[in-house]
């Protein structure tokens, strides 16, 4: 069946490092790839997404790519800051949602 | 404001309670979902809603009993429950369940404590 694998976390940076959340997907069909992310204390939110192979999403300074050849979505940034931690979720889409397992950021100044 | 509101925040239970969950959304969709999210596993769909029809249950135990009177509200009845069952239960809502690049739309959680 369908399933997302992310790197486990914690992941601690210092501020303005580069930012590499690896993420791959096995899926029988043609999903869409999305990264979620959980700010404390609430739930999650889209982050970027992209819809098929070779597309990529970007927003807030993150990046992520669709590679269908290497079924891998890894997110991007290249200067994180203290108000990027959070836990940031990989996700494909299907018929329906499947969801990693999370992967919790600190940055600390 | 994600237009998705959850209550309580926070839900302390004995084993023998009876409890429920309440999500509401504000954004006209017309599906809705129940996940559960456990420490380092990944977010456990329990049920999906669409028109207020019950269309996915995904094994969940019968102490876990949703209800959606229309499309805007969504309750999680909780009797019985375990330990195991202390969770952060969160709602969705999406415009339909398919549909490949339809995002879902989170409350902040429910963060329950079974003792």
């Amino acid at each position: 069946g369908d399933s997302v694998t992310q790197m486990e976390g914690p992941v601690t940076l210092s501020e303005e490092a580069f930012l590499t959340i690896n993420c791959t997907y096995t899926a029988t069909g043609y999903p869409s790839l999305f990264w979620y992310v959980q700010y404390p204390g609430e739930g999650l939110q889209l982050l970027l997404k992209a819809t098929k192979a070779d597309d990529k999403g970007s927003n807030k300074g993150f990046e992520a790519t669709y590679r269908k050849e290497t079924t891998s979505f890894h997110l991007e940034k290249g200067s994180v800051q203290v108000s990027d931690s959070a836990v940031y979720f990989c996700a494909l889409k299907d018929s329906q949602f499947y969801f990693g397992t999370g992967t919790s950021l600190t940055v600390i100044p | 404001e994600t237009g998705v509101t959850q209550t309580p925040r926070h839900l302390v239970m004995g084993m023998t309670n009876k409890k429920s969950l309440k999500c509401e959304q504000h954004l006209g969709h017309n599906a809705m979902y129940w996940y559960k999210q456990s420490a380092k596993k990944p977010l456990e769909l329990m049920f999906v809603y669409n028109f207020k029809e019950q269309t996915e249950n995904n094994s969940v135990p019968s102490r876990f009993s949703p209800e959606c009177p229309n499309s805007s509200h969504l309750f999680l009845h909780l009797h019985t429950l375990q330990p195991e069952d202390s969770a952060l239960y969160l709602c969705a809502s999406s415009q339909e369940p398919g549909g490949r690049d339809n995002e879902q739309f989170f409350g902040p959680g429910t963060r329950l404590t079974v003792l």
